[in-house]
């Protein structure tokens, strides 16, 4: 299975609201990275979090890392209709160069 | 800089053909990188290149072929499609030698195989 798990699959807000989105993942890592996907595109890169960084923000988006519990947490603030889209976590370790590992993602739905 | 190209966009096949998928990285990118992404199966790797030799290679049967050419371009190829090889191909380029790092995706490559 993929090493990312991410939950929950689907979420459906109001705009304005925050929007939570959870990782987990199975080996160890160099670093976790959250990306964005429109429907049908590419997929946009959000932030890079590394192994040795408890939380990092980046404008409205917040991201922590757990890696005792081998999990990460996107958190969304003032959440938007134009933040409609598919999140995924990806992580790289040290046995997998060139290898992103990427979770099953996260649709999240925001409402004018 | 111009972005990741990946040509062509959207392509039909049939079953037991071959097609090929091009990927031009940024500019100064010696990492290319291939997923394919299906609904059922969510985004999975298929191999990684770094200054023309593959570092890295994901589950896929031997039908699945790439290459990286010495100005970092990249191709893949699919031989004998199957139904089940219909998908979004996405290539992804980085800057990362050793280290790893953020991701460059193009628009992906839609292939439907009938």
């Amino acid at each position: 299975s993929q090493q990312g798990e991410e939950d929950p699959q689907a979420l459906s807000i109001q705009e304005g609201e925050n929007a939570t989105m959870n990782c987990s993942y199975k080996t160890s890592i160099n670093n976790l990275q959250w990306y964005r996907q429109n429907s049908g595109r590419g997929l946009v890169h959000l932030i890079l979090i590394r192994s040795n960084e408890r939380e990092k923000h980046s404008g409205r988006l917040r991201v922590t890392l757990d890696t005792s519990k081998k999990s990460s947490s996107l958190l969304i603030t003032a959440s938007r209709a134009a933040d409609t889209a598919s999140y995924f976590c990806a992580t790289d370790d040290n046995t997998n160069a060139g290898k992103s590992t990427f979770g099953d993602g996260t649709t999240l739905t925001v409402k004018p | 800089k111009a972005g990741v190209t990946q040509t062509p966009r959207y392509l039909i096949k049939t079953r037991g053909q071959q097609v090929t998928l091009s990927c031009s990285p940024i500019s100064g990118h010696r990492s290319v990188s291939w997923y394919q992404q299906t609904p059922g199966q969510g985004l999975q790797f298929l191999f990684e290149y770094f200054s023309e030799t593959q570092r890295n290679k994901g589950n896929f049967p031997g039908r699945f072929s790439g290459r990286q050419f010495s100005n970092s371009r990249s191709e893949m190829n699919v031989s004998t499609l199957e139904l089940g090889d219909s998908a979004l191909y996405l290539c992804a380029s980085s800057p990362r030698g050793t280290d790893t790092g953020e991701l460059f995706f193009g628009e992906g490559s839609r292939l439907t195989v009938l």
